[in-house]
C-alpha cells in the first residue's frame, strides 16, 4: 500500500493555465505539508496543514492555494501558471507531537510541473 | 535565518568503501530532531536515519550511521561499505519550529565500482 500518493506524477500545461495536485496519504498523521524542489534540487517549505487547519504559509505567491478537505488529504491548487513555477512538488505527511514536534515526515513520489 | 550547510555539493566513494558527508546547522532550540534522506535518480525521498537532538548517542541504521555534535552543531552522515545502490543525492535537514523541514542544498554522491 502506498503511504504518501500524489497525482499526476507528472504534468505539462501552457502558461496561464490553472491546475491542480492531488495528495492522499493514508498512514492516518494529522499533519501535511506541501514542499517545493527548485531546478537546482534546494527543497522548500510552502505550506502545512494540522488537522485541516494551515499552520505554516510560507512566501509564496498567493496563486497558490493549498485546500484540505480532510486530515487525510492535502490538494494544492495553482492559478494562472507562470514559467517560475517549474519544479518538482512534494507532499509529505506527519504526525503532530506534543512541544511543537512531529515525527517523521513521509514523502510522496513528487509531480513534475512543467509549464510551457 | 535558520540555515542548514552542506558543504559538499558533490562527493565520491569507490564500491565497499566509507564515506562521510557533512552537515552544520544553526538553532536556537535545545530539542529537535535532525534527519538525513536520500534522493535517487527516482526522485523519491527517502528516510535514511534521524536523530533526536537530546539523545547522546548516536543513530545507527545498518551501514549508516551519523556523527552528532550537539555543540558544534554538526551532524555527519557515515555511509559503511558502499554500495552502488548508495549513488543518490543525499539531504541534510533540521526540525523547524513548527514542524516543517529545513533542507540543506545536497550532496550528490557517487560509488565508482
Amino acid at each position: 500500500d502506498t503511504a504518501v500518493s500524489q497525482t499526476p506524477k507528472y504534468l505539462v500545461t501552457q502558461m496561464g493555465n490553472d491546475k491542480s495536485i492531488k495528495c492522499e496519504q493514508n498512514l492516518g498523521h494529522d499533519t501535511m505539508y506541501w514542499y517545493k524542489q527548485d531546478s537546482k534540487k534546494f527543497l522548500k517549505i510552502m505550506f502545512s496543514y494540522n488537522n485541516k487547519e494551515l499552520i505554516i504559509n510560507e512566501t509564496v505567491p498567493n496563486r497558490f492555494s493549498p485546500k484540505s478537505p480532510d486530515k487525510a488529504h492535502l490538494n494544492l491548487h495553482i492559478n494562472s501558471l507562470e514559467l517560475g513555477d517549474s519544479a518538482v512538488y512534494f507532499c509529505a505527511s506527519s504526525q503532530f507531537m506534543e512541544g511543537a514536534t512531529t515525527d517523521t515526515q513521509y514523502f510522496g513520489p513528487g509531480t513534475r510541473l512543467t509549464v510551457l | 535565518a535558520q540555515t542548514v550547510t552542506q558543504s559538499q555539493p558533490e562527493m565520491s566513494v569507490q564500491e565497499a568503501e566509507t564515506v562521510t558527508l557533512s552537515c552544520t546547522y544553526d538553532t536556537s532550540e535545545s530539542d529537535y530532531y535532525l534527519f538525513w534522506y536520500k534522493q535517487p535518480p527516482s526522485r523519491q525521498m527517502i528516510l535514511v536515519i534521524r536523530q533526536e537532538a537530546y539523545k547522546q548517542q548516536n543513530a545507527t541504521e545498518n551501514r549508516f550511521s551519523v556523527n552528532f555534535q550537539k555543540a558544534a552543531k554538526s551532524f555527519s552522515l557515515k555511509i559503511s561499505d558502499s554500495q552502488l545502490g548508495d549513488a543518490a543525492m543525499y539531504f541534510c535537514a533540521r526540525e523547524g519550529s513548527q514542524g516543517n523541514l529545513i533542507f540543506g542544498k545536497g550532496t550528490k554522491l557517487s560509488v565508482k565500482p
